[in-house]
């Protein structure tokens, strides 16, 4: 049962605009939530969390949204850069803990 | 500070043998997480120790899976007998912190085939 879905396998951005990867969940219960970037061959790496009391965290280039009534949080990355090429993984935490199954993404120089 | 180290980091092995993964977390990390991480199902939480104490395992797919941490240093997850759909990309991840609220801090991983 995959409590926490990213429904796009991947996604190819041109550098400079603006990346939204999205993560949909179904546990009432999740009131955390990160997301994590992983290159090839190396282990994935902290990049933003937020908390189910707010509705946007803020970070840099990097902005996350929580959508709680639609279970639905948004990793909106801006602008993109070639270096953010990776797969980006979406988690959450509350009475559980899961990962998401990832989005792989593409930035085109 | 190395971060955290994993060996080995490519494992191939036959079917029905033990393979053996180990990981060393952060020092002063209070926390320990095993992954394996598969194309079909992402990252999915194996089990995690708190102070090397186990605190959930429940994600252990079977009882060919076992893990321990002897001491804060050590970790070791055992998967004996291995089969074909074992093999997957684990990974080990250590915290400060005594929750799943907070930032992990990942390894490389091991790669591990099973033939």
């Amino acid at each position: 049962d995959q409590q926490v879905k990213q429904n796009s396998p991947s996604l190819s951005v041109q550098e400079g605009r603006i990346s939204i990867l999205n993560c949909d969940y179904t546990n009432s219960m999740f009131d955390y939530f990160l997301w994590y970037k992983k290159y090839p061959a190396e282990g994935p790496t902290f990049l933003i969390s937020i908390s189910s009391i707010k509705d946007k965290n803020e970070d840099g280039r990097f902005t996350v949204f929580l959508n709680k009534s639609a279970k639905h949080l948004s990793l909106h990355i801006v602008p993109s850069q070639p270096g953010d090429s990776a797969v980006y993984f979406c988690a959450a935490s509350g009475n559980q803990f899961y990962f998401g199954t990832g989005t792989s993404l593409t930035v085109i120089p | 500070d190395a971060g955290v180290i994993q060996s080995p980091r490519h494992e191939v092995t036959e079917m029905g043998q033990e393979v053996t993964l180990r990981c060393k977390p952060i020092s002063g990390h209070n926390s320990l997480f095993w992954y394996r991480q598969t194309m079909m199902r992402g990252l999915e939480l194996l089990i995690y120790f708190n102070n090397n104490v186990p605190i959930d395992d429940s994600g252990m797919p079977e009882d060919r899976f076992s893990a321990k941490m002897p001491n804060a240093s050590f970790s070791t997850l055992k998967i004996q007998p291995s089969e074909p759909r074992d093999s997957a990309v684990y990974f080990c991840a250590s915290s400060p912190w005594r929750t799943t609220y907070n930032e992990q801090f990942f390894g490389p991983g091991t790669r591990l085939t099973v033939l």
